[in-house]
């Protein structure tokens, strides 16, 4: 079993929609957690960190499920340039220095 | 721009050669990490550079090696390369070695193994 799992995608979705991303983390250890985007053939960055009392940015919305291990990210009135990769992540050892990327969910929004 | 530059940005080697990637971590940044990511796959972490010492390996054989100088930049050393060692080689920095420290990640050196 993958340490974080993700679907893959892709998700077609039309411009305006909301959307919602799951994941699931297999370490009861981990501490903390983030959601970053990666378009395509460019590096990963930080979208947001996710915190067990959930945290919204704009129409970027992420929770945390510490007893399933789970977490979510929703995206309200998608536009054309959410589209790109989104990467569940979270700290893979106990010493906090290792982050684990799962493999991605692709999305693409579509006019 | 985060302020991580690496280099090369793209090469190709063969089979059983040897690679360097080179990482400017960002001013005043003194960790730098190193992640290997292959075509639709997240990025895999391969180590941890705090303050020239190595603080942290993810699953990757020896052959992969790295370094970390004085001013904080750091390299990636790879031996004997593989067909599967063709990837995205990632480098992020931070201020510190944990992960509540944001890290930034360079745009990346491709590597193709042919």
């Amino acid at each position: 079993r993958k340490e974080v799992e993700q679907d893959p995608g892709p998700f077609n979705v039309p411009e305006g929609a909301t959307v919602a991303f799951n994941c699931t983390y297999s370490n009861s250890a981990s501490q903390s957690f983030f959601w970053y985007r990666q378009d395509c053939r460019k590096e990963p960055k930080l979208l947001m960190s996710v915190y067990s009392s959930g945290n919204e940015d704009g129409r970027f919305t992420a929770q945390l499920n510490r007893a399933s291990q789970y977490i979510s990210l929703l995206i309200r009135d998608s536009k054309l340039s959410d589209s790109a990769t989104y990467l569940c992540v979270v700290n893979g050892n106990n010493a906090g220095n290792m982050l684990t990327f799962g493999g991605g969910t692709r999305l693409m929004v579509k006019p | 721009e985060t302020g991580v530059t690496q280099s090369p940005t793209h090469l190709i080697k063969t089979r059983g050669q040897q690679v360097t990637l080179r990482c400017s971590s960002q001013s005043g940044h003194n960790t730098v990490s190193w992640y290997q990511q292959a075509l639709g796959q997240g990025p895999q972490f391969i180590f941890q550079y705090y303050r020239e010492e190595e603080n942290g390996r993810g699953n990757f054989p020896p052959r992969f090696s790295g370094l970390q100088f004085p001013n904080y930049s750091s390299e990636l050393n790879v031996n004997a390369l593989e067909l599967d060692d063709s990837a995205l080689y990632l480098c992020a920095s931070s201020q510190g070695p944990g992960t509540l420290d944001t890290i930034y990640f360079g745009e990346g050196s491709w590597l193709t193994v042919v």
